[in-house]
């Protein structure tokens, strides 16, 4: 399986800041690599699929880059509704595999 | 509106079994894939299984293979998962995903809140 690792495990952050959240893959996964927002007891929310494709809905304020096998999410400025966990998930192979997230906290 | 909402969890002992169950609705069920997503206590999240819209194609993570059966019933618009000899290790919220497309592998882009599973004597 692909191993996907995501970095900071947690970052502090306040209102307003820039936030960037970098995933790696274990080998290449293309751009088929997608981002998910989960907040506890919700359902996870997508916000990025292909590398750098913003769904449906989602505050423009989300984007992603890279390919190969380093991605980024970036929160060009922090809201209060952002405030959450961040995983990656590669969908190269059909044994999907997520990253083991990143908590946005408040600073 | 896509809704999905998953039912069937609870306690139950090691080596036990369990159905969950998730009820689709504002789609055309058929015409997409499905899958199962789990997050343990305090853990990520992991893909357990996956069933095309309508071609019948299984998939299954090594982790639950041979012990998990996934199937759909497009008449009723409901995803199931059999869980058999379960572990301690399968205790998690198990998620039901909708994907964007009927087969092939993608993003998940519309899930449950989900069920709960607790595997404990």
């Amino acid at each position: 399986d692909i191993q996907m690792t995501q970095s900071p495990s947690t970052l502090s952050a306040s209102v307003g800041d820039r936030v960037t959240i970098t995933c790696r893959a274990s080998q290449s996964t293309s751009t088929w690599l997608a981002w998910y927002q989960h907040k506890p007891g919700k359902a996870p929310k997508l916000l990025i699929y292909k590398a750098s494709n913003l769904e449906s809905g989602v505050p423009s304020r989300f984007s992603g880059s890279g390919s190969g096998t380093e991605f980024t999410l970036t929160i060009s400025s922090l809201q209060p509704d952002d405030f959450a966990t961040y995983y990656c998930q590669q969908y190269n192979t059909y044994s999907r595999t997520f990253g083991q997230g990143t908590k946005v906290e408040i600073k | 509106e896509v809704q999905l909402l998953e039912s069937g969890g609870g306690l139950v002992q090691p080596g036990g079994s369990l159905r969950l169950s998730c009820a689709a609705s504002g789609f055309t069920f058929s015409s997409y894939a499905m899958s199962w997503v789990r997050q343990a206590p305090g853990k990520g999240l992991e893909w357990v299984s996956g069933f095309s819209g309508n071609g019948g194609s299984t998939y299954y993570a090594d982790s639950v293979k041979g012990r998990f059966t996934i199937s759909r019933d497009n008449s009723k618009n409901t995803l199931y998962m059999q869980m058999n000899s379960l572990r301690a290790e399968d205790t998690a919220i198990y998620h039901c995903a909708k994907e964007p497309h009927d087969s092939g592998s993608f993003f998940f882009d519309h899930w449950g809140q989900g069920t709960l599973v607790t595997v404990a004597s």
